[in-house]
């Protein structure tokens, strides 16, 4: 399968922990996003990546939040100290080129801050 | 704000049927628009999308209308089937070097379509 593969797919944590979350997109796809969904909610961008550059940081992404695409295939989500506000289904999508709008989604990872 | 809004959280249609979901949207900046299918444990899936050039998109038993001068845009599912039942996000973007293709997304309508 060449979907986008998130992991884990499941994080429980206690707050105050760190946790990494991992995204593989589609191998040709150059660009990369994070968003994050709360129930009853839509996903919300968090951030993107054009290769390996990160190009744009959305204002809910605090100081606590980091992402890195190092080599501009995979990507990792990081969140330091984490608060029980930041528990939430974090998705990646991907998709392929300058105007591509269509983005296809990994199955997400679903974090519990407790 | 919410630039993009789905004000109907959930719809129940007879299999069959016709299943109409709208979507509002008040940024004049987006001009391109797209329907996601999201179901239980899954990531959304690009349904349908449709142009700010275009009023009308179809693909098979899908077909999108796009309402430039209301900023409405909406979903028709003709004939409705039991596997459509699923959450439909609307999204919305802007044509922009830095935007880049990314999307804002609405709070989604759960279609129930009944055997």
């Amino acid at each position: 399968d060449t979907g986008v593969s998130q992991d884990p797919r499941h994080k429980i944590t206690k707050r105050g922990q760190n946790v990494t979350f991992r995204c593989d997109p589609i191998s040709e796809h150059n660009r990369l996003y994070w968003y994050r969904q709360t129930l009853g909610q839509g996903p919300e961008f968090l951030t993107y990546f054009q290769n390996e550059a990160q190009l744009e940081k959305s204002r809910l992404l605090s100081d606590r939040f980091s992402a890195e695409r190092p080599k501009g295939s995979f990507s990792t989500l990081e969140i330091q100290r984490t608060e029980q506000g930041d528990s939430a289904m974090y998705l990646c999508a991907s998709s392929l080129g300058t105007y591509s709008y269509e983005q296809y989604f990994g199955p997400g990872t679903r974090l519990t801050v407790t | 704000d919410q630039q993009v809004k789905q004000n109907s959280p959930s719809l129940s249609v007879q299999e069959g049927r016709i299943s109409i979901l709208n979507c509002d949207y008040t940024n004049s900046m987006f001009d391109y628009f797209l329907w996601y299918k999201k179901y239980p444990a899954e990531g959304p899936t690009f349904l349908i999308s449709i142009s700010s050039i275009k009023d009308k998109n179809e693909d098979g038993r899908f077909t999108v209308f796009l309402n430039k001068s209301a900023k409405h845009l909406s979903l028709h599912i003709v004939p409705s089937q039991p596997g459509d039942s699923a959450v439909y996000f609307c999204a919305a973007s802007a044509r922009s070097d830095t935007n880049a293709g990314k999307s804002t997304f609405g709070d989604g309508t759960t279609l129930t379509v009944k055997p």
